[in-house]
Formats: C-alpha cells, sequence, structure tokens
C-alpha cells in the first residue's frame, strides 16, 4: 500500500509564529494531494489542496507546498492562533484512492 | 446544508459481537467512504460506495462490510469483534467518487472490551 508519513508527530508553536507540517509520501504518480485538520471530537476537515503540477498553492493563512522531486509536502500557517491547534493529516490521492499520513499534532502556546 | 452524520456517536460491545454504523452523507452526495482512524496506523481506507454499489475496497478482512441504500445513506457493519477493532470510524461523503473535495462526519467510537 501508499506510505505517507509525517516528520514530526507533535509540534509547538508560540501563538504568532509561523507553523510548518511536512509529509513525505511514495508514490510519484499521486494526482492530488490534500492537507486536513483534526480538531478533538470531530473528523477531519479538509484546509487545501494542490495537484501534482503544481508546486504552491496559497489560501488563508495557509500555503501548501509540493516538492516532487524528494516527494515531500508541507503546510505553513501563517500567524499561528489558538484555533489552529489541531492534528494535521496530509493524504495523497492516487487514482481514486486517499491515502492519509498518522498526522502531527499541533499546539499552539498563547 | 446539513453536513455528514454518523450514529451511534458511541459504542462499547464485547468480543465476538457484531455492530452496525451508520452514516447519512450531505444531502446530494451519492459517494460514501468509511474510514478506520487508530493512533497507531492514522486513518485506514475500509471502503467507499457510488450509487449502491461497492466501487472500492481497502485491505480489510471480510468481517468488515458495508452497504449503501437508494438514498445515499450508508451502513457499515464488523462481525466477530476484537479488541484491536476498536478504533474511531469515520464517514466521509462527496458529490461523486472521483471529486477529491470529501467531507468526514465525527465519527463513531467503538471501544472493544
Amino acid at each position: 500500500g501508499e506510505s505517507v508519513g509525517l516528520h514530526l508527530p507533535t509540534l509547538s508553536v508560540q501563538e504568532g509564529d509561523n507553523s510548518i507540517i511536512n509529509c513525505a509520501y511514495s508514490n510519484s504518480a499521486s494526482d492530488y494531494f490534500i492537507w486536513y485538520k483534526q480538531e478533538s471530537g470531530k473528523g477531519p476537515q479538509f484546509i487545501i489542496d494542490i495537484r501534482s503540477n503544481m508546486d504552491k498553492r496559497q489560501g488563508q493563512r495557509v500555503t501548501v507546498l509540493l516538492n516532487k522531486t524528494v516527494k515531500h509536502l508541507s503546510l505553513q500557517i501563517a500567524a499561528t492562533q489558538p484555533g489552529d491547534s489541531a492534528v494535521y493529516f496530509c493524504a495523497e490521492i492516487t487514482g481514486n484512492q486517499f491515502y492519509f499520513g498518522t498526522g502531527t499534532s499541533l499546539t499552539v502556546i498563547p | 446544508k446539513a453536513g455528514v452524520t454518523q450514529t451511534p456517536r458511541y459504542l462499547i460491545k464485547t468480543r465476538g459481537q457484531q455492530v452496525t454504523l451508520s452514516c447519512s452523507p450531505i444531502s446530494g452526495h451519492r459517494s460514501v467512504s468509511w474510514y478506520q482512524q487508530t493512533p497507531g496506523q492514522g486513518l485506514q481506507f475500509l471502503f467507499e460506495y457510488f450509487s449502491e454499489t461497492q466501487r472500492n475496497k481497502g485491505n480489510f478482512p471480510g468481517r468488515f462490510s458495508g452497504r449503501q441504500f437508494s438514498n445515499s445513506r450508508s451502513e457499515m457493519n464488523v462481525s466477530t469483534l476484537e479488541l484491536g477493532d476498536s478504533a474511531l470510524y469515520l464517514c466521509a461523503s462527496r458529490l461523486v467518487a472521483g471529486v477529491h473535495e470529501q467531507y468526514f462526519g465525527p465519527g463513531t467510537r467503538l471501544t472493544v472490551t
């Protein structure tokens, strides 16, 4: 099966700082990549996606970078807020199948 | 528009029993996928249903099964429960199979004792 891993299981940042969450993937044929946010007691929530033919995409306070050479994906959150505390997953989509990483737990320190 | 709903939210079962979980997708969504989430394995894909047909299946034993009704509501069943089946079971819906944006429900927390 696919292997989608995350570099760090936990990340703590000071409120107002920028956060960077990383993800490694294994299948160079993947079509899409998505970042999800999961708050305690809730299901994952779509944050941002990126096609495999792009290397950067920006949303509101978030930027996803895709480096296909090293099969690496990152999520950057600008001016991190307490409400950003959650587990973040990357997902790799190959064909019609989703493969998820185990998640990075982000804690924002006020 | 109401989101994806799952019932029940919490469930405690004993080894050997069976369980049925229910998922109602967002109105108009015809594709429903099921995932198992555990701390060690993350989200693992179980299966996807579209128009009452199973379209994809993950690498789970035959004890895990599902179905979808004509109104797109879906159920999954786990028979002969094992301790390792304790997990959060998430349902996700999307408009049609092949669309990348899918919406997750809050999950059903299953504990097997």
